[in-house]
């Protein structure tokens, strides 16, 4: 089964407006993360949360974690061009690997 | 800052062909990983390696696929007979032990 589905998968948004991400996942979890991807690059972590965690944040960013609906949300506020990039979830089941979505690709206007 | 390196960043081959991709992991990290994403899409887990061997690996890792850490510090990834299909972005991934993974830029394998 495929954990960490993003919601949407691309969503484009006007320079100092907020973005939302989403992320769908289907088996428990210890921890959930997110990381960002830079076109042609590697992944970048930004926010881990665990599982007994509701939210967390880091400087413009804000993570949520709803383990009964097995969702979680990724919030960048005051968005800047600089920020386009994909988001990715990926989750811990505390198995060896960390499972990754589809990613959401966000494009800020200027 | 201590980072994950890969090399080469592109391969071109010939579908046949072997390929190695290289990976120094950070230095005091303990899982390592290999991951791949096909241009646009995912990033699909392959394999991971602890304590010098295979800890888990994915359908994907079939018998052309072979990791190995042959001394102290490298971390490779073979395939054998490359198919079209493994034309991708193959990223090496290593963590401490639990957290966070840590992320190389990637190589570029181009099947021909």
């Amino acid at each position: 089964s495929q954990q960490g589905e993003e919601d949407p998968q691309a969503l484009s948004i006007q320079e100092g407006e907020n973005a939302t991400m989403n992320c769908s996942y289907k088996t428990s979890i210890n921890n959930l993360q997110w990381y960002r991807q830079n076109s042609g690059r590697g992944l970048v972590h930004l926010i881990l949360i665990r599982s007994n965690e509701r939210e967390k944040h880091s400087g413009r960013l804000r993570v949520t974690l709803d383990t009964s609906k097995k969702s979680s949300s990724l919030l960048i506020t005051a968005s800047r061009a600089a920020d386009t990039a994909s988001y990715f979830c990926a989750t811990d089941s505390g198995a060896q690997k960390l499972v990754f979505g589809q990613g959401t690709r966000l494009t800020i206007n200027p | 800052e201590p980072e994950v390196t890969q090399t080469p960043s592109h391969q071109v081959t010939q579908m046949g062909q072997e390929v190695i991709l290289r990976c120094v992991p950070i230095s005091n990290h303990l899982y390592f990983y290999w991951y791949r994403q096909i241009l646009g899409q995912k990033v699909e887990f392959l394999v991971s390696f602890y304590n010098n061997e295979i800890s888990e690996k994915s359908e994907i890792f079939d018998d052309q696929f072979s990791v190995e850490r042959p001394d102290g510090s490298n971390f490779t990834l073979k395939i054998r007979s490359t198919k079209l299909e493994d034309s991708a972005m193959y990223f090496c991934a290593s963590r401490v032990l639990t957290g966070e993974l840590f992320f190389g830029e990637g190589s570029r394998l181009t099947v021909l």
